[in-house]
């Protein structure tokens, strides 16, 4: 039972353009949800997180939204860099216990020069 | 800062043996820590939650007797795959949680690359 989905396994984007990484949640008990950085044989680097009593966090180039109606949450990310190039977890976790995360599938990002 | 800290970061070692993987939070106290493992392509799983002082808590699924998790100290959790098979093979990763006030963020080791052969 995949509680966080990640639909796309991939995204290709031109440096400069926005990346939008998308996430999908089932359990609506979450109320506290992040996105990770990762590059292979890494451990993941925290990026941007948002309280389920809010629908926007900006952090510099990075924007994560919540629309807690459609159980989904979104990733911009703009201008994208090819140093953006990794693999982006979405996460979830219950009481604010950010400890104990649920993750998404990944999807991997690329970023063209 | 907090950096939490994996060792060793790659092992291969022989079918039937064991392998420990030590977790350390180096510049802060982490009364809990969490084991996940990834597999390759797939998402990080969570294996278990380590609590210092006391007995880990494992998710479903997950064989407290072959996946043993030690939380001795503060800053010191440890995980020993016992009777290792080519199937424990994966990506373990711990993390440890820091709050600041209202704030709490979960910091993560680099990762120990397993390889049972």
């Amino acid at each position: 039972d995949q509680q966080v989905k990640q639909n796309s396994p991939s995204l290709s984007v031109q440096e400069g353009r926005i990346s939008i990484l998308n996430c999908d949640y089932t359990n609506s008990m979450f109320d506290y949800f992040l996105w990770y950085k990762k590059y292979p044989a890494e451990g993941p680097t925290f990026l941007i997180s948002i309280s389920s009593i809010k629908d926007k966090n900006e952090d510099g180039r990075f924007t994560v939204f919540l629309n807690k109606s459609a159980k989904h949450l979104s990733l911009h990310i703009v201008p994208s860099q090819p140093g953006d190039s990794a693999v982006y977890f979405c996460a979830a976790s219950l009481s604010g216990n950010t400890g104990k995360l649920i993750f998404g599938q990944g999807t991997t990002l690329q970023v063209k020069p | 800062g907090a950096v939490v800290s994996q060792h060793p970061s790659w092992v291969i070692c022989k079918s039937g043996t064991s392998v420990k993987i030590e977790c350390r939070s180096l510049d802060f106290q982490a009364t809990t820590m969490f084991w996940y493992r990834q597999f390759p392509k797939q998402s990080l799983m969570l294996m278990a939650t380590s609590n210092e002082g006391s007995k880990a808590t494992y998710e479903q699924g997950v064989e407290k007797d072959k996946f043993l998790i030690n939380h001795a100290s503060l800053t010191l959790s440890t995980l020993t795959v016992t009777s290792a098979h080519p199937e424990d093979s994966s990506f373990y990763i711990c993390s440890a949680s820091k709050s600041w006030g209202k704030r709490t963020e979960a910091f993560f080791g680099q990762g120990t690359r397993l390889t049972v052969v």
